[in-house]
């Protein structure tokens, strides 16, 4: 069972666009939602986190829209390089607990 | 710095062999540990999660007595593959739990990709 669940799939971006990549999740627990960025063999690597009192949070070109009612929250990704081609993962991680439940990936290509 | 490192970054081992991979967090002590398994353009699965000095607690359907945690301090874990068969062969990934900025953030290894012949 799915715990958060990631759209679209895959992603083609043109060079300077905005890449959107969206998780909605189930459970009211879940307290903190972080993204993560993989490349091909490497291991994730923490992009940006949210907790659910702020309804955006933004570092540098990378800014995460939390809607708590809708339990929804967004990756986006400002003026897309070539270099942010890569496999975005959400995740949340309910409170009280270590276990962070991640969506399935989102395949992000840059095209120049 | 929140750096963890893994080690070997690959291996490849004969069927019946075992292989032990290292997972460090070399710039901060990390409370809990926690491995991964992927597969090929799938989602990270997790296989166990240990505290330092304590058992590993191994989700369901992951044999404990097939992959040997051992968390001995706060800055070093090991996951053994014993008996290694090819249907072991995937990319497992570590990662620990650091206090750093107050968000209780978890921070991935590179990855070991295990290959059993």
């Amino acid at each position: 069972q799915q715990q958060v669940k990631q759209s679209p799939q895959s992603l083609i971006v043109q060079k300077g666009g905005i890449s959107i990549i969206n998780c909605a999740y189930e459970n009211t627990a879940f307290d903190y939602f972080p993204w993560y960025q993989q490349f091909p063999g490497k291991g994730p690597a923490l992009l940006i986190a949210i907790r659910p009192d702020v309804s955006e949070k933004k570092e540098g070109r990378f800014t995460i829209s939390f809607n708590k009612s809708a339990k929804q929250f967004s990756l986006h990704i400002m003026d897309s390089q070539p270099g942010d081609s890569a496999t975005y993962f959400c995740a949340a991680r309910p409170r009280g607990n270590n276990r962070l439940a991640f969506g399935k990936g989102n395949q992000v290509v840059v095209i120049p | 710095g929140a750096v963890v490192s893994q080690h070997p970054s690959w291996v490849i081992c004969k069927s019946g062999t075992s292989v032990k991979i290292e997972c460090r967090s070399l710039d901060f002590q990390a409370t809990t540990m926690f491995w991964y398994r992927q597969f090929p353009k799938q989602s990270l699965m997790l296989m166990a999660t240990s505290n330092e000095g304590s058992k590993a607690t191994y989700e369901q359907g992951v044999e404990k007595d097939k992959f040997l945690i051992n968390h001995a301090s706060l800055t070093l874990s090991t996951l053994t593959v014993t008996s290694a068969h090819p249907e072991d062969s995937s990319f497992y990934i570590c990662s620990a739990r650091s206090r750093l900025g107050g968000y209780n953030e978890q921070f991935f290894g590179p990855g070991t990709r295990l290959t059993v012949l």
